[in-house]
């Protein structure tokens, strides 16, 4: 049972253009959980998905930011325009359902240039 | 809202010896979670060890264990015989019990170095 899948695990944009950053859940989970860490930092809360829902999404930011999660394929966390600031370590985690032990994926590095 | 707080920014521990590492925690609840988890330079997020606030005994995963004081909102972890694979930073984390409150706080983290 391969764990959280992420890719890529680096990314590097140039200011302005859009980022998209891919998490493929352990199979049988329907929730997925996308963390954010700056520089020397602790994670943070961004979004919580259920296949085609978005359950919460008090971390996200207002402007330039959305994720969505279908239901086939991975779940997806967009960027557009991307500034100096968005560039961060993005996690995902799944878990099979709400309330339960939630697996991290690697991350994806993204930088911004 | 909830908030966790580690005071320790980085610790350091000889080989063999014993590390305890500080959490706070603040929350209305009664029913909850609570995480350490380590990542080390490769990134990965690597559950180390959990207590249910509702369970009164410690939890504990070999060389890990922790000391809850749930009347302090207290939640450190004690590293027992430290190994040079225990270097990481270390992040105490907090999340609801149930419902679609699943998210998990994270505190600011513990560098851990050690040291031969």
């Amino acid at each position: 049972n391969a764990g959280v899948m992420q890719n890529p695990r680096h990314l590097v944009r140039r200011r302005g253009q859009e980022a998209r950053l891919r998490c493929s859940p352990m199979k049988g989970h329907s929730h997925v959980y996308w963390y954010r860490q700056l520089p020397e930092e602790g994670l943070k809360f961004m979004v919580y998905l259920q296949k085609e829902n978005i359950i919460d999404e008090s971390g996200m930011p207002k402007e330039r930011f959305s994720a969505e999660f279908p239901k086939e394929g991975p779940s997806i966390l967009r960027i557009q325009q991307v500034v100096r600031g968005d560039s961060a370590a993005y996690f995902c985690a799944s878990s099979p359902r709400g309330g339960t032990e939630a697996f991290f994926g690697q991350g994806t590095r993204l930088t911004v240039v | 809202a909830q908030t966790v707080t580690q005071s320790q920014p980085e610790m350091s521990v000889q080989e063999a010896e014993t590390v305890t590492l500080s959490c706070t925690y603040d929350t209305s609840e009664s029913d909850y979670y609570l995480f350490w988890y380590k990542q080390p330079p490769s990134r990965q997020m690597i559950l180390v060890i959990r207590q249910e606030a509702y369970k009164q005994q410690n939890a504990t995963e070999n060389r890990f264990s922790v000391n809850f004081q749930k009347a302090a909102k207290s939640f450190s972890l004690k590293i027992s015989d430290s190994q040079l694979g225990d270097a990481a930073m270390y992040f105490c984390a907090y999340r609801a019990y149930t419902g679609t409150a699943s998210k998990l706080t994270f505190g600011t983290g513990t560098r851990l170095q050690v040291t031969l």
